[in-house]
Order: structure tokens, then C-alpha cells, then sequence
């Protein structure tokens, strides 16, 4: 059973757009969420954090909302980039591991 | 600051046979995880060690186990591979446990092929 879950395989944004990577959850004992970033032959790259406590946070051309009611979060990207064409990983942490969701293959086009 | 590495990078290997992969963690990080990515399953966590100890067990058959040394660095030993252990694994490494909200840093994976 899948408890983190990234419903769109794929995006595709125009260069200068806002991009939105959606996430759902099912286990409201989740209590800290992260994103991914994923390179084709690279490992993941840690982006962007947010703890249950908050509903919002930002960093850059980064922001994550939290939505706990509808157990949803989102990633934010504004203005997309071509450089920001890859694949996205919702994780939330369960007590002592982090659970991944399948991810969201973003592209970037002019 | 090197990163994590991860060796090999690429292995072939048959059905019935075993396989070790490596991984070395960024200096003073003493929390190692591993994953398993494949097409359409995201990244499912194996376990995780800590100060040579396993903290943590994801759901997978007892084939696939771990170990890790003293300097941190771990391996993952899978037997009696099957066709379905192909995929890309790897490991991450970090300050804290998972327990803590320390960001994982990952290494870039070994692509495992089981013919």
C-alpha cells in the first residue's frame, strides 16, 4: 500500500512558468516532509524541507506547501528553468525511516 | 567534502548468484540507509545502520542484508538473485539517524542487472 503517493508521472512547463509537483499522504502521523531532486544517472539531491508544524516554506525560486487537512503537499517552482528538468521525490518520515513516493518527472522546455 | 560513494557503479550478474555493492559515507556521518529504485515503485527504503548497528528494516525477503564497519562504510549483500532485483541501489548517508530530520545525501547508485 502505497502511503505517499505522487499521482502525475510526468510534467511538462514552459521555461518562466510556475511548475507545481503535487504529493498525498495517508498516515497523519507523518510529522516531517521533504523533496528530491533526481538527475538521470545522479543521485537524489535534497531541495526543500517542511515540518507538520508548519504549513509553508520557502527557499529561492522554492516553496513547499503543507495542507494536513488533506494530507496533500506541494512543490512550487517559480520561474521554471531548463536546469530544473528532472525527476521530484515527495518523501515524508515515519518515525525512523522516510518514505518515498514514485515521483514526478518534470521538463522544462524554451 | 566528498560525497557518498557508491561501488560499483554498474553490475551484471545471473539468477542464483550473490552480489555485494559498497558504500562510503560523507566523512563524520555515521548513518548509512539504503534504497531500492525501480520503475513505478519510487525508492523503497532496505534498512538502515547506524554506529554499526541496524536501526531499521524495510520489507524485504531476508536476502538482502547489510552490514556496516567501524570507519561507517557498508555493504549490502543480496542472495540467490532473482530476475525482480534488478534495479538501482542506493545508499545515503547522514549526521543523524532517520529518526532525526537530518536531510539524506545520496550516492549516485549502482545499477544492478540480473540476467
Amino acid at each position: 500500500d502505497q502511503q505517499v503517493k505522487q499521482n502525475s508521472p510526468s510534467l511538462s512547463v514552459q521555461e518562466g512558468r510556475i511548475s507545481i509537483l503535487n504529493c498525498d499522504y495517508t498516515n497523519s502521523m507523518f510529522d516531517y516532509f521533504l523533496w528530491y531532486k533526481k538527475y538521470p544517472a545522479e543521485g537524489p539531491t535534497f531541495l526543500i524541507s517542511i515540518s507538520s508544524i508548519k504549513d509553508k516554506n520557502e527557499d529561492g525560486r522554492f516553496t513547499v506547501f503543507l495542507n494536513k487537512s488533506a494530507k496533500h503537499l506541494s512543490l512550487h517552482i517559480v520561474p521554471s528553468q531548463p536546469g530544473d528538468s528532472a525527476v521530484y521525490f515527495c518523501a515524508a518520515k515515519d518515525t525512523d525511516k522516510l518514505i518515498f513516493g514514485t515521483g514526478t518527472r518534470l521538463q522544462v522546455f524554451p | 567534502k566528498a560525497g557518498v560513494t557508491q561501488t560499483p557503479r554498474y553490475l551484471i550478474k545471473t539468477r542464483g548468484q550473490q552480489v555485494t555493492l559498497s558504500c562510503s559515507p560523507i566523512s563524520g556521518h555515521r548513518s548509512v540507509s539504503w534504497y531500492q529504485q525501480t520503475p513505478g515503485q519510487g525508492l523503497q527504503f532496505l534498512f538502515e545502520y547506524f554506529s554499526e548497528t541496524q536501526r531499521n528494516k524495510g520489507n524485504f525477503p531476508g536476502r538482502f542484508s547489510g552490514r556496516q564497519f567501524s570507519n561507517s562504510r557498508s555493504e549490502m549483500n543480496v542472495s540467490t538473485l532473482e530476475l525482480g532485483d534488478s534495479a538501482l541501489y542506493l545508499c545515503a548517508s547522514s549526521t543523524g539517524t532517520l529518526s532525526y530530520n537530518s536531510p539524506l545525501h545520496f550516492g549516485n547508485g549502482t545499477r544492478l542487472t540480473v540476467t
